[in-house]
Formats: C-alpha cells, structure tokens, sequence
C-alpha cells in the first residue's frame, strides 16, 4: 500500500495564478483532510472531507476550494493564489474519523 | 475554544536521559487525544491514541499518558534517530476537526 500521496511535491507560483493540488489514498478511508503548517502556528485544518462528493470547511477555508469526487482522491484548488498562501500543504486520510494519517506534503511558494 | 498547548518548544538531550513532554489541552467532550512525530520535510507519523484519563500507551522507548488536562510524552534512554518534532492533537465534542498544538523539537545528542 502507498497509503496517502499528494502530488506535486513542490510548486512556485506567481501572485494570481491558479493550481490544483491532488492527494490519494489506497487504505479505502472515508474521511480525508486538507492542512496547512506555518512555522509557529502548527497545523490547520482547511478543508475536509466525511465521505465521497461531501466537502466541509475547516479552521482556513478562505481562498481555497476542494472536490472530492471519487473516494479516493481529495482535490484542493486556489483560484487565485496569494503570498499569504506560500506554505507547506498536507492531506490526511482518516478510517473512522479519528486517527489520521498524513502525506509526504506539498511544500508551495508564491511570489 | 478547544485548545492545545505543548511544552517546551525545543528540549535537547544526551543520548541516554530520559525526560518527558508536556501536551495540556481543554475541549469539551475528549473524544481522543493524539501523539506524531514528525521528520524534517515529511509528514506527521501518527504514534498512539489516548481516549480516557488515566490510559497509557508504549512502543520502544516511547510512552504516553493521560489526565483530564493534559498528556505526557515519556522518552526512556533516548537514541539520536528520536530527534523529531512531536505532535499532539486533541478531537473534541461533536467535530470532526483535530486540534494541533505547535509541537516540540526534540535534539538527542550521542
């Protein structure tokens, strides 16, 4: 098993731009994640996900979207990335909503 | 406001001396209290799951522990290769939604 894998591993973006950031799990799980981590403020729930075609806001939701399509992947897009948006990104997968279970992350800039 | 607070932010350690670290946390309704490591550019490693006051969990030189207001991370007889950043996270109430504290970076020196 992979478990969960985000792609791609590293973007730099201009101010505006717009990306999608994929992430994958092959443990069948239904909950899924989207976190940010800034040095200092810990990990922080953007989106996430109870099961296939449900999408719930977290703790940062703003200038962010998710789809979650197929059980197995959980997109999150930024329509028009900001500066304040330059972090290290990571996804989550969850069994029972409980233990979650990260990613490698997505280590993104924008300038 | 559910919140997590872990101490200290950095500890350093010879090989060999034990110590322990800190998680105080305040939720309504603990439904599950959460320990990682995390390595230098990767993704947080989940380590135990802590649901009631007065559990405790081990693996290796690991183990954790639980009150009703905070937890603690005992570390015996580290090695180097436990330098990590430590997590802890609470899951509260009716949320779905984990709350991180900033973790601990831990240093073991041989």
């Amino acid at each position: 098993n992979a478990g969960v894998t985000q792609t791609p591993k590293f973007r730099v973006l201009k101010t505006g731009q717009s990306m999608t950031l994929l992430c994958a799990q092959d443990m069948n799980h239904e909950y899924m994640y989207w976190y940010r981590q800034d040095p200092g403020m810990g990990l922080r729930l953007i989106h996430y996900s109870v099961g296939e075609g449900t999408t719930a806001k977290g703790e940062v939701p703003d200038g962010y979207n998710v789809s979650r399509l197929k059980k197995q992947n959980f997109l999150l897009g930024l329509e028009s990335a900001a500066p304040s948006q330059t972090s290290v990104y990571f996804c989550a997968s969850s069994y029972s909503g409980l233990e979650q279970f990260f990613g490698p992350g997505t280590r993104l800039t924008v300038l | 406001e559910d919140q997590v607070t872990q101490s200290p932010e950095a500890l350093r350690l010879q090989e060999g001396e034990s110590s322990s670290l800190n998680c105080s946390y305040t939720v309504s309704g603990l439904r599950g209290l959460f320990w990682y490591r995390q390595d230098p550019g990767k993704g947080p490693e989940f380590l135990f799951t802590l649901y009631s006051a007065g559990e405790e969990k081990e693996k290796e030189r690991l183990k954790a522990t639980l009150t009703k207001k905070e937890s603690f991370l005992h570390i015996t007889a580290p090695k180097p290769e436990d330098s990590a950043t430590y997590l802890c996270a609470v899951l509260g109430g009716a949320t779905n939604k984990l709350i991180f504290g900033t973790g601990t970076l831990l240093a073991v020196q041989p």
